[in-house]
């Protein structure tokens, strides 16, 4: 089944853990992103990757790193987690969307989300 | 900064009554989305809008782009208890950076039966 996942779900840390969110898609997509989604405030982009080993900042990088070392996975790294990056985070990902510049689908596949607390 | 205003961000309707979001950006979009997400759910892309003037269909479901690309509209006829859950418009900037998505803030529907 084509899936974008998610690791882990929920978690709830404290101030200034580092942490790390997993996503894994199964779909050879070229394009993946993070978003945050917050009450009153839609969903943010926080970075995208058009392919491995590019990475790009979105509309709020800051206080978060990511990766592309191989296709699949797009981890999103918090080196040291504050109170205001509790939220929702959602990944997704696409096939070279064309609305990216790319010749594929513009089908965007979004992840089940993670909710983060930081105490 | 580019900004992608939707309106209005709450809309209780009746069964069968018609429902219409709308979003305006401080910019001319290269490209909008339609997103819909359901109460704990993620959201799940509906459609993409490019042209000038582009009107598309799904079932129930009528997206326009306007002519200038810096606004755009969902509407939906006859609403049903499906249609429950928040809808998102998110555009790319014209001439912006490619892969970078603005979301509004989304209009959250409620269907009363």
């Amino acid at each position: 089944e084509a899936q974008v996942t998610q690791n882990p779900r929920y978690l709830i840390t404290v101030t200034g853990k580092k942490l790390t969110v997993t996503c894994s898609q199964n779909m050879n997509h070229e394009y993946m992103s993070w978003y945050r989604q917050d009450p009153g405030l839609g969903l943010r982009q926080i970075y995208y990757s058009m392919n491995v080993e590019v990475t790009d900042k979105g509309d709020v990088p800051e206080g978060y790193k990511v990766s592309r070392k191989e296709k699949r996975n797009f981890p999103l790294i918090l080196e040291s987690p504050s109170p205001n990056q509790t939220s929702l985070y959602f990944c997704a990902s696409s096939s070279s969307p064309r609305w990216a510049g790319g010749p594929g689908t513009d089908t965007q596949y979004f992840g089940p989300g993670t909710r983060l607390t930081v105490l | 900064g580019q900004q992608v205003m939707q309106i209005p961000q709450y809309q209780h309707v009746q069964e069968g009554e018609d429902f219409t979001t709308y979003c305006n950006s401080s910019t001319t979009l290269s490209n909008i989305q339609w997103y819909k997400q359901r109460p704990g759910g993620h959201p799940v892309f509906l459609i993409q809008l490019v042209k000038s003037g582009e009107v598309k269909k799904q079932k129930r479901l009528t997206f326009q782009f306007g002519e200038a690309k810096k606004n755009s509209s969902l509407h939906i006829t006859a609403t049903q208890t499906t249609d429950v859950g928040t809808y998102f418009c998110a555009g790319m900037n014209y001439g912006g950076s490619q892969g970078n998505l603005i979301f509004g803030k989304g209009t959250k529907l409620s269907v009363k039966p």
